[in-house]
């Protein structure tokens, strides 16, 4: 267990939909990453936040905004949902203001379906 | 772009077995670069390698880092069916982690 509490778990919705992706890190931990896992694209970062503000963005699509509240936990909202969003999406954090000075802990991440 | 390319992409092997996991990269401002082991959900961490030529090791794991080169190699020994999953390997570049497709590694009794 890496201490990053991601909900829900599984989701499946419509297209066209909304849905909003929890993330919990671990205690202590001020950054907070997202990352999108599918079957044909590998791991691709999204954004990242650290303390409240954002840092770095990466592939992320328009119709998808995150934040990253006072207690540190983060959300990422995904709107006008289409097939290809399906995928798994990842929280990692780290105590570390970026990537490369300390080691991130996913958690389990959420599996979006969307049909 | 970033690119990080990993080989094989799928690998098995029998129990006991040696493998070397291949990852090269071109990452502009490269800091560090990440090995992590993916089995059924979350990629648990592995090892950071900054320096070349400097090998980290765990237990029946290690690995090396050549920058000149720009690859590093992930070596498993006495290999054992709980070595199975996806080992994927991220350059590092501030806040983003650039993942390659991993290689999937098989290790059957």
């Amino acid at each position: 267990d890496s201490g990053v509490t991601q909900t829900p778990k599984h989701l499946i919705t419509a297209t066209g939909q909304r849905v909003t992706l929890r993330c919990s890190p671990r205690s202590g931990d001020l950054s907070v990453y997202w990352y999108q896992q599918s079957l044909d694209q590998g791991l691709q970062f999204l954004i990242h936040y650290y303390n409240g503000e954002e840092r770095a963005k990466g592939n992320i699509l328009e119709r998808f905004s995150a934040q990253q509240f006072p207690d540190l936990h983060s959300e990422l909202n995904l709107s006008s949902l289409e097939l290809g969003d399906s995928a798994l999406y990842f929280c990692a954090s780290s105590v570390a203001t970026s990537a490369h000075t300390g080691e991130l802990f996913f958690g389990e991440g959420s599996r979006l379906t969307v049909l | 772009e970033d690119k990080v390319v990993q080989s094989p992409l799928s690998l098995v092997v029998h129990e006991g077995d040696t493998v070397t996991l291949n990852c090269s990269y071109e990452v502009t401002n490269f800091r560090s670069l990440l090995w992590y082991k993916q089995e059924k959900k979350a990629p648990t961490f592995l090892f950071m390698l900054t320096s070349s030529g400097i090998e980290k090791k765990s237990g029946r794991l290690s690995s090396i880092l050549d920058k000149k080169e720009l690859f590093s190699i992930l070596n498993i020994t006495a290999t054992q069916t709980g070595d199975s999953a996806v080992y994927l390997c991220a350059v590092v570049r501030g806040s983003r982690l650039t993942f390659g497709e991993g290689t999937q590694l098989t290790v059957n009794p």
